[in-house]
Protein backbone atom coordinates (compact mmCIF):
# COMPACT_ATOMS: atom_id res chain seq x y z
CA UNK A 1 0.00 0.00 0.00
CA UNK A 2 0.81 3.11 -1.08
CA UNK A 3 2.13 5.47 2.22
CA UNK A 4 0.76 8.83 0.27
CA UNK A 5 -2.49 8.43 -2.30
CA UNK A 6 -3.97 11.04 -4.04
CA UNK A 7 -7.11 11.49 -5.73
CA UNK A 8 -7.78 11.95 -8.47
CA UNK A 9 -5.50 10.76 -10.63
CA UNK A 10 -6.47 12.82 -13.86
CA UNK A 11 -8.54 15.67 -13.40
CA UNK A 12 -9.87 17.76 -16.65
CA UNK A 13 -11.99 20.60 -15.93
CA UNK A 14 -13.10 24.16 -18.13
CA UNK A 15 -11.19 27.31 -17.58
CA UNK A 16 -12.85 29.08 -14.57
CA UNK A 17 -13.95 25.76 -12.43
CA UNK A 18 -13.00 25.37 -8.83
CA UNK A 19 -10.43 22.37 -8.26
CA UNK A 20 -10.18 19.99 -5.78
CA UNK A 21 -7.09 17.49 -5.27
CA UNK A 22 -6.72 15.38 -2.10
CA UNK A 23 -4.31 13.48 -0.39
CA UNK A 24 -3.98 11.19 1.99
CA UNK A 25 -1.43 9.72 4.00
CA UNK A 26 -0.81 6.78 6.13
CA UNK A 27 2.11 7.60 8.62
CA UNK A 28 3.36 9.55 10.84
CA UNK A 29 4.52 13.26 9.33
CA UNK A 30 6.71 16.66 10.85
CA UNK A 31 4.83 18.27 7.70
CA UNK A 32 3.25 18.06 4.08
CA UNK A 33 4.34 19.72 0.74
CA UNK A 34 2.90 20.17 -2.41
CA UNK A 35 4.28 20.46 -5.62
CA UNK A 36 4.01 21.08 -9.22
CA UNK A 37 5.50 19.35 -12.04
CA UNK A 38 5.55 20.65 -15.69
CA UNK A 39 6.09 18.85 -18.53
CA UNK A 40 9.32 19.51 -18.56
CA UNK A 41 9.74 17.77 -15.43
CA UNK A 42 10.58 20.80 -13.34
CA UNK A 43 9.82 20.36 -9.61
CA UNK A 44 8.61 23.67 -7.98
CA UNK A 45 7.59 23.41 -3.87
CA UNK A 46 3.99 25.63 -3.84
CA UNK A 47 3.65 25.00 -0.08
CA UNK A 48 4.57 23.30 3.05
CA UNK A 49 1.96 22.67 5.88
CA UNK A 50 2.03 21.26 9.22
CA UNK A 51 -1.25 22.87 10.27
CA UNK A 52 -4.36 24.29 8.87
CA UNK A 53 -4.47 26.47 6.20
CA UNK A 54 -2.33 27.98 3.75
CA UNK A 55 -3.22 30.77 0.59
CA UNK A 56 -0.56 31.85 -2.15
CA UNK A 57 -2.68 33.91 -4.96
CA UNK A 58 -5.87 31.52 -6.14
CA UNK A 59 -3.82 28.71 -4.33
CA UNK A 60 -5.06 27.14 -1.21
CA UNK A 61 -3.63 24.02 0.80
CA UNK A 62 -5.99 22.44 3.59
CA UNK A 63 -4.44 20.03 6.48
CA UNK A 64 -6.11 17.75 8.65
CA UNK A 65 -3.34 16.31 10.70
CA UNK A 66 -6.12 14.22 13.13
CA UNK A 67 -7.08 12.89 9.80
CA UNK A 68 -4.11 12.38 7.96
CA UNK A 69 -5.60 14.15 4.98
CA UNK A 70 -4.70 17.22 3.05
CA UNK A 71 -6.48 19.46 -0.05
CA UNK A 72 -5.22 21.81 -2.90
CA UNK A 73 -7.69 23.91 -4.06
CA UNK A 74 -7.59 25.76 -7.24
CA UNK A 75 -9.83 29.49 -7.65
CA UNK A 76 -10.48 30.42 -11.22
CA UNK A 77 -8.54 27.82 -12.65
CA UNK A 78 -6.61 28.50 -15.94
CA UNK A 79 -4.98 26.79 -18.91
CA UNK A 80 -1.70 27.66 -17.66
CA UNK A 81 -2.33 25.58 -13.99
CA UNK A 82 -2.78 22.95 -16.16
CA UNK A 83 0.21 20.84 -14.71
CA UNK A 84 0.82 17.61 -12.44
CA UNK A 85 0.41 18.14 -8.84
CA UNK A 86 2.21 16.61 -6.29
CA UNK A 87 1.74 16.02 -2.13
CA UNK A 88 4.72 14.58 -0.44
CA UNK A 89 5.41 14.00 3.26
CA UNK A 90 7.87 14.60 5.66
CA UNK A 91 8.97 11.92 7.08
CA UNK A 92 11.66 11.41 9.41
CA UNK A 93 14.10 14.14 9.69
CA UNK A 94 14.33 15.20 6.22
CA UNK A 95 13.42 12.95 3.26
CA UNK A 96 9.82 13.51 1.26
CA UNK A 97 7.86 10.88 0.53
CA UNK A 98 5.73 11.24 -2.77
CA UNK A 99 2.60 10.83 -3.62
CA UNK A 100 2.00 9.52 -7.49
CA UNK A 101 0.46 12.41 -8.51
CA UNK A 102 -2.72 14.25 -9.85
CA UNK A 103 -2.40 15.44 -14.04
CA UNK A 104 -4.64 18.44 -13.94
CA UNK A 105 -5.88 19.53 -17.89
CA UNK A 106 -7.66 23.11 -17.81
CA UNK A 107 -9.11 23.57 -21.16
CA UNK A 108 -10.00 27.34 -22.46
CA UNK B 1 15.40 33.93 -6.34
CA UNK B 2 17.76 31.36 -5.34
CA UNK B 3 17.70 28.20 -7.67
CA UNK B 4 19.39 24.66 -7.54
CA UNK B 5 21.42 24.15 -10.44
CA UNK B 6 22.09 20.77 -12.01
CA UNK B 7 24.01 19.79 -14.78
CA UNK B 8 23.85 18.29 -17.41
CA UNK B 9 20.38 18.86 -18.73
CA UNK B 10 20.72 15.61 -20.63
CA UNK B 11 23.10 12.56 -20.35
CA UNK B 12 23.55 9.62 -22.09
CA UNK B 13 25.53 6.64 -21.13
CA UNK B 14 26.39 3.21 -21.81
CA UNK B 15 25.87 0.58 -19.65
CA UNK B 16 28.20 -0.44 -17.50
CA UNK B 17 30.16 3.22 -17.70
CA UNK B 18 30.40 5.86 -14.63
CA UNK B 19 28.46 8.75 -14.04
CA UNK B 20 28.59 11.82 -12.13
CA UNK B 21 25.86 13.92 -12.19
CA UNK B 22 26.31 17.31 -10.74
CA UNK B 23 24.23 19.81 -8.37
CA UNK B 24 24.98 23.72 -6.76
CA UNK B 25 22.57 23.51 -3.77
CA UNK B 26 21.47 27.23 -2.82
CA UNK B 27 23.97 28.66 -1.01
CA UNK B 28 22.62 29.01 2.83
CA UNK B 29 21.01 25.59 2.38
CA UNK B 30 22.41 23.09 5.09
CA UNK B 31 20.12 19.78 3.53
CA UNK B 32 20.81 18.17 0.24
CA UNK B 33 19.13 15.32 -1.17
CA UNK B 34 18.85 13.36 -4.50
CA UNK B 35 15.75 12.22 -5.73
CA UNK B 36 14.64 10.27 -8.97
CA UNK B 37 12.06 9.74 -10.95
CA UNK B 38 12.47 6.79 -13.14
CA UNK B 39 9.80 7.73 -16.54
CA UNK B 40 5.29 7.60 -15.58
CA UNK B 41 6.82 6.83 -11.65
CA UNK B 42 6.68 8.79 -9.01
CA UNK B 43 9.45 10.45 -7.40
CA UNK B 44 11.85 8.59 -4.83
CA UNK B 45 13.92 9.21 -2.40
CA UNK B 46 17.66 8.53 -2.99
CA UNK B 47 19.76 9.78 -0.14
CA UNK B 48 20.28 12.48 2.09
CA UNK B 49 23.29 14.79 3.29
CA UNK B 50 24.03 16.60 5.84
CA UNK B 51 27.15 18.29 7.59
CA UNK B 52 29.37 16.76 4.72
CA UNK B 53 28.20 13.16 5.71
CA UNK B 54 24.72 10.67 4.48
CA UNK B 55 22.16 11.13 7.26
CA UNK B 56 19.99 8.66 5.55
CA UNK B 57 19.48 6.55 2.27
CA UNK B 58 17.08 4.52 0.77
CA UNK B 59 16.93 0.90 -0.64
CA UNK B 60 17.36 2.27 -4.17
CA UNK B 61 20.68 3.91 -3.03
CA UNK B 62 23.20 0.64 -2.97
CA UNK B 63 27.04 0.56 -3.06
CA UNK B 64 26.59 1.55 -6.81
CA UNK B 65 26.14 4.54 -5.78
CA UNK B 66 27.73 7.68 -4.12
CA UNK B 67 27.76 10.94 -2.97
CA UNK B 68 30.10 13.95 -2.45
CA UNK B 69 30.61 17.61 -1.79
CA UNK B 70 33.61 18.44 -3.28
CA UNK B 71 34.24 21.97 -2.52
CA UNK B 72 31.86 23.12 -0.54
CA UNK B 73 29.48 24.59 -3.39
CA UNK B 74 29.42 21.54 -5.17
CA UNK B 75 27.11 18.07 -5.03
CA UNK B 76 27.17 15.37 -6.69
CA UNK B 77 25.87 11.99 -6.97
CA UNK B 78 28.01 9.24 -9.12
CA UNK B 79 26.50 5.83 -9.84
CA UNK B 80 29.56 3.38 -10.57
CA UNK B 81 28.37 0.93 -13.24
CA UNK B 82 25.05 2.43 -14.82
CA UNK B 83 22.56 -0.27 -15.55
CA UNK B 84 19.58 0.34 -18.25
CA UNK B 85 16.98 0.43 -14.89
CA UNK B 86 19.28 3.80 -13.88
CA UNK B 87 17.78 5.81 -16.77
CA UNK B 88 15.71 8.42 -14.83
CA UNK B 89 15.08 11.68 -14.21
CA UNK B 90 17.64 12.66 -11.26
CA UNK B 91 16.69 15.77 -9.17
CA UNK B 92 18.33 17.07 -6.88
CA UNK B 93 17.05 19.32 -3.66
CA UNK B 94 18.38 21.43 -0.89
CA UNK B 95 16.45 22.71 2.34
CA UNK B 96 17.71 25.10 5.13
CA UNK B 97 16.15 23.27 8.03
CA UNK B 98 15.32 19.89 8.58
CA UNK B 99 13.67 19.53 5.09
CA UNK B 100 10.11 21.77 6.24
CA UNK B 101 11.04 25.43 4.86
CA UNK B 102 13.01 26.58 1.71
CA UNK B 103 12.75 22.92 0.18
CA UNK B 104 14.23 23.63 -3.03
CA UNK B 105 14.37 21.47 -6.25
CA UNK B 106 16.94 21.46 -9.26
CA UNK B 107 15.22 21.18 -12.83
CA UNK B 108 16.77 17.31 -13.34
CA UNK B 109 18.96 15.68 -15.25
CA UNK B 110 17.43 13.06 -17.41
CA UNK B 111 19.89 9.64 -17.48
CA UNK B 112 19.13 7.55 -20.24
CA UNK B 113 21.41 4.53 -20.30
CA UNK B 114 21.71 2.80 -23.58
Amino acid sequence: KNEVEQSPQNLTAQEGEFITINCSYSVGISALHWLQQHPGGGIVSLFMLSSGKKKHGRLIATINIQEKHSSLHITASHPRDSAVYICAVIQGAQKLVFGQGTRLTINP
Amino acid sequence: EPEVTQTPSHQVTQMGQEVILRCVPISNHLYFYWYRQILGQKVEFLVSFYNNEISEKSEIFDDQFSVERPDGSNFTLKIRSTKLEDSAMYFCASSELRGEDGYTFGSGTRLTVV
